[in-house]
């Protein structure tokens, strides 16, 4: 299985500061037709998990343009430009490349 | 609107079993993977199991391989998780999503809490 690990665990960020998160895994994530399904998820508490962002940077539909992906390979990072007090929570990376897809273990972004 | 509505969680006993349903709507089932994704207490996110548009792929993670069975009916716009010989790692919130790998289209529902315990 892809092994996913994000970095850090948790995150206090101040409003109107920028963020930044990591997420590596232990095999590629370069699919056999070039794409890379890296994708990022944010949950918020009590809430379902929302996808954010898929193929490492392309944004889902009414996602705000201040979170944004990039990398390659088997190293990503998400950034977030400006933290509003609307992006605390968790924070997921997942794989879609290889079956079994597999999430990293979350970060906790709070604000400070 | 998209929905997508689970139900069928419960408390049981280990060896027992439970149905979960997903009743989806604002969108075309019979397009799309379904999948479902589950969640323990106070832990993070696990992808059990997968299935393709009309039902002949399917695919699930190693520790619920033969005891869990993934179903969908396209006249009725549901997905289905047969859950046989639950255990306590089992439980969990279970959510039903449809997603693509590179189309801006990914929902899940509000989750249904499964708990096994004796």
């Amino acid at each position: 299985d892809v092994v996913m690990t994000q970095s850090p665990l948790s995150l206090p960020v101040s409003l109107g500061q920028p963020a930044s998160i990591s997420c590596r895994s232990s095999q590629s994530l370069v699919s056999s037709d070039g794409n890379t399904y890296l994708n990022w998820f944010h949950q918020r508490p009590g809430q379902s998990p929302r996808r954010l962002l898929y193929k490492v940077s392309n944004r889902d539909s009414g996602v705000p343009d201040r979170f944004s992906g990039s990398g390659s390979g088997t190293d990503f990072t998400l950034k977030i430009s400006r933290v509003e007090a609307e992006d605390v929570g968790v924070y997921y990376c997942m794989q879609g490349t290889q079956w079994q897809w597999t999430f990293g273990q979350g970060t906790k972004v709070e604000v400070k | 609107e998209v929905q997508l509505v689970e139900s069928g969680g419960g408390l049981v006993q280990p060896g027992e079993s439970l149905r979960l349903s997903c009743a989806v709507s604002g969108f075309t089932f019979s397009n799309y993977w379904m999948t479902w994704v589950r969640q323990a207490p106070g832990k993070g996110l696990e992808c059990v199991a997968i299935i393709n548009q009309d039902g002949s792929a399917k695919y699930y993670v190693d520790s619920v391989k033969g005891r869990f069975t993934i179903s969908r009916d396209n006249g009725e716009n549901s997905l289905y998780l047969l859950m046989n010989s639950l255990r306590a790692e089992d439980t969990a919130a279970y959510f039903c999503v449809s997603t693509t790998r590179d189309l801006p289209h990914d929902y899940w529902g509000q989750g249904t809490l499964v708990s096994v315990s004796s």
